[in-house]
C-alpha cells in the first residue's frame, strides 16, 4: 500500500524557517517524481514544488521561488521541503504528492494526509 | 503559465441529478488534464486523468471529456457520497489547479 506521511509542520513566526519531511513507503520511491501542493485554510489547492526521481530537476511556483528548497534522499525514501523567509500567506496544509511515473509532466495519483504550517506572530 | 478557470464555483444539486463542471484553460493543450475530488478535512482523490481516463476504483458515473481549452467533468447521477469540492489540474506545462467547484445539496 502506498503511503506518504508528512511531518514537520507547526507554528512559526514571520521570517522564520521550517523543514517539512515526507516519508514514503509501499512503492519504489526512487522511481517517481514527487511534489508539494498546499491549501490555505478554506481555500483551493495551490501547486508548490516538484522534484524528479533522481533529484536532478526541480521546479518552484513563483510564490515560493528563492524561499523554498525541495530535496529528496532516495536512500531514506524521504522528501523534504526547506521553507525560509516565511510569510503569513504561506499558512496552509502542505501535501506530499506522488506522480505515477518518473516522467516530468504527470498527474498525481497518491496524496499524503498533509501537515499544517501556521505562520503567525 | 497556464491558468485554469472552473465554473461554476458552487453548484447546488439533488441526488440523482446529472452534474457538469467546466474547466477552461488560458492556453490550448490536448488531453493533459486531471480531475480530483476533495472532502472536508481530507486529501484530494484522483478521479480522472488524461481528460477522460477513469482512475481505477472510481465509479463509472464519473466521466471526463474535452481538449483544447475546454474540459468537463460529468457526474451522471449524483449520489450522496459525491457532495464535495472538485478541482481540475493541467499537467501540460508544469502544474496548475482550477479554483474548485463545491457541489452542495440542494
Amino acid at each position: 500500500e502506498v503511503q506518504l506521511v508528512e511531518s514537520g509542520g507547526g507554528l512559526v513566526q514571520p521570517g522564520g524557517s521550517l523543514r517539512l519531511s515526507c516519508s514514503a513507503s509501499g512503492f519504489t520511491f526512487s522511481s517517481y517524481a514527487i511534489h508539494w501542493v498546499r491549501q490555505a485554510p478554506g481555500k483551493g489547492l495551490e501547486y508548490v514544488s516538484a522534484i524528479s526521481s533522481n533529484g536532478g530537476r526541480t521546479y518552484y511556483a513563483d510564490s515560493v521561488k528563492d524561499r523554498f528548497t525541495i530535496s529528496r534522499d532516495n536512500s531514506k525514501n524521504t522528501l523534504y521541503l526547506q521553507m525560509s523567509s516565511l510569510r503569513a500567506e504561506d499558512t496552509a496544509v502542505y501535501y506530499c504528492v506522488k506522480a505515477p511515473s518518473s516522467s516530468w509532466y504527470y498527474y498525481f495519483d497518491y496524496w499524503g494526509q498533509g501537515t499544517l504550517v501556521t505562520v503567525s506572530s | 503559465d497556464i491558468q485554469m478557470t472552473q465554473s461554476p464555483s458552487t453548484l447546488s444539486a439533488s441526488v440523482g441529478d446529472r452534474v457538469t463542471i467546466t474547466c477552461r484553460a488560458s492556453q490550448s493543450f490536448s488531453r493533459w488534464l486531471a480531475w480530483y475530488q476533495q472532502k472536508p478535512g481530507k486529501a484530494p482523490k484522483l478521479l480522472i486523468y488524461d481528460a477522460s481516463s477513469l482512475e481505477s476504483g472510481v465509479p463509472s458515473r464519473f466521466s471526463g471529456s474535452g481538449s483544447g481549452t475546454e474540459f468537463t467533468l460529468t457526474i451522471s447521477s449524483l449520489q450522496p457520497d459525491d457532495f464535495a469540492t472538485y478541482y481540475c489540474q493541467q499537467y501540460n506545462s508544469y502544474w496548475t489547479f482550477g479554483q474548485g467547484t463545491k457541489v452542495e445539496i440542494k
